[in-house]
């Protein structure tokens, strides 16, 4: 079955440390996102990339970063910058064929505690 | 830029009553729309999206959704609401042939009383 494969579930860090959640598609899409989701606060968007080798910063980039080396892949590295890392984090696709239309399809997402 | 309000942060409902949930959007052109559902701790699923046509849209699980261009809105409802609809649900809006991102709102969680 096609779909977004998050992992890991679960991270725990302690603070300083860098870590990389990982995100993979096999939907054969084009844009990949990663959200980040607080209590009350829905969903806002940290990074989003619409082509292999290109992404852009969201609404609320610092902290973050990305890349984006296969179509497939598209991690996100929280870095010990981001002041407030605890949080659900969300990776996104979309890009169906012969339009995207922006519906995004979601992984089932990534729980970070700081400890 | 565009802009979603969901007014209601938190919904009770008895189970078999009937649901609506509301969403405002805020968009200068035509715009895309959008109706997530989230169990506790997973991810989002897609309930019902409006392109174009019929302003009154069928989803999975017995949702419908009508757009209202007049009134900006695109309420979320269904007849006769199950234990097992008590989630989050978020209303989302991009812009129509565009490559825009999504904008969420902030959600209504729906608590079901048996």
């Amino acid at each position: 079955d096609g779909g977004i494969t998050q992992s890991p579930k679960y991270l725990f860090r302690k603070e300083g440390q860098n870590v990389t959640l990982s995100c993979e598609q096999n939907l054969n899409h084009d844009a990949m996102y990663w959200y980040r989701q607080d209590p009350g606060q829905g969903l806002r968007l940290i990074y989003y990339s619409q082509i292999v080798n290109d992404f852009q910063k969201g609404d609320i980039a610092e902290g973050y970063s990305v890349s984006r080396e296969k179509k497939e892949s598209f991690p996100l590295t929280v870095t010990s910058a981001q002041k407030n890392p605890t949080a659900f984090y969300l990776c996104a696709s979309s890009g169906g064929r012969p339009m995207n239309t922006g519906e995004l399809f979601f992984g089932e997402g990534s729980r970070l505690t700081v400890l | 830029a565009q802009s979603v309000t969901q007014p209601d942060i938190h919904i009770t409902v008895s189970e078999g009553a009937s649901l609506e949930l509301r969403c405002n959007y805020s968009y200068g052109a035509t715009p895309y729309l959008f109706w997530y559902v989230q169990s506790p701790g997973q991810g989002l699923q897609l309930l019902l999206k409006y392109f174009s046509g019929d302003t009154l849209v069928q989803g999975i699980k017995g949702f419908e959704a009508e757009f209202k261009r007049s009134q900006s809105s695109f309420n979320l409802r269904k007849p006769s609401v199950h234990w097992s609809d008590a989630a989050e649900y978020f209303c989302a809006v991009v812009g129509a042939g565009t490559a825009s991102k999504l904008t969420f709102g902030t959600g209504t969680r729906l608590q079901v009383t048996l």
